[in-house]
């Protein structure tokens, strides 16, 4: 067990449709990641927050936004999904983000599964 | 830009042998961190271990262990006799020293029979 949980587990909707992916990080972890795993585009980073801003983003799509929340949660919301949307959802998180200091190994949530028909 | 290459799509072995999964990664940066991560069926991820670019120093932790090679730009693992229960995919991670995101490698799935 990781220390990093996700809600839902599994997800299945519709076309056009728009859903909210829930992550705890692990207690006193700043740095929240988000990636999605699908079989096309294999694991690839979407967007980065750390202690309530974000910090980074990957190719993440507009239709996609995140946000971190001031007890360090933070949710994904997919709206107007596609087809093309149905993949494994991860999240991440790290002790520290320090720039020019490195910072620390990620540590991954379960996963939301998300399919859409 | 960054990239991770994992050749080696799927492997296939039979218990007790030893494995090499191969990692070759491209940056620029001199400051970088290079991780594994493991996937088992059960689909989560796993950190297996963490490396830092000035720091060439190999790794063993029980069965598994880590060649870290800069000259080459790869970072190795082998995982010897091997068992079952390392049926797995294994991905190799890549980042910068800035914004933490990981660059991953296609994966190689380990399949180890009986």
């Amino acid at each position: 067990d990781s220390g990093v949980t996700q809600t839902p587990k599994h997800l299945i909707t519709a076309t056009g449709q728009r859903v909210t992916l829930r992550c705890s990080p692990r207690s006193g972890d700043l740095s929240v990641y988000w990636y999605q795993q699908s079989l096309d585009q294999g694991l690839q980073f979407l967007i980065q927050y750390y202690n309530g801003e974000e910090r980074a983003k990957g190719n993440i799509l507009e239709r996609f936004s995140a946000q971190q929340f001031p007890d360090l949660h933070s949710e994904l919301n997919l709206s107007s999904l596609e087809l093309g949307d149905s993949a494994l959802y991860f999240c991440a998180s790290s002790a520290t983000y320090l720039p020019g200091q490195g910072y620390n190994e990620q540590f991954f949530g379960p996963g939301t599964r998300l399919t859409v028909l | 830009a960054q990239k991770v290459t994992q050749a080696q799509t799927e492997i296939s072995v039979v218990e007790k042998e030893d494995v090499t999964l191969d990692c070759v990664y491209e940056t620029r940066d001199t400051t970088y961190y290079l991780f594994w991560y493991k996937q088992p069926p059960s689909g989560e991820l796993v950190f297996l271990i963490r490396r830092n670019s000035f720091d060439e120093q190999n790794e063993i932790s029980g069965r598994y262990s880590w060649n870290f090679q800069k000259s080459t730009s790869s970072f190795n693992f082998t995982i010897t006799a091997s068992q079952v229960v390392d049926s797995a995919v294994y991905f190799c991670a890549l980042t910068d020293n800035q914004g933490g995101k990981l660059i991953f490698g296609q994966g190689t799935e380990l399949s180890v029979k009986p």
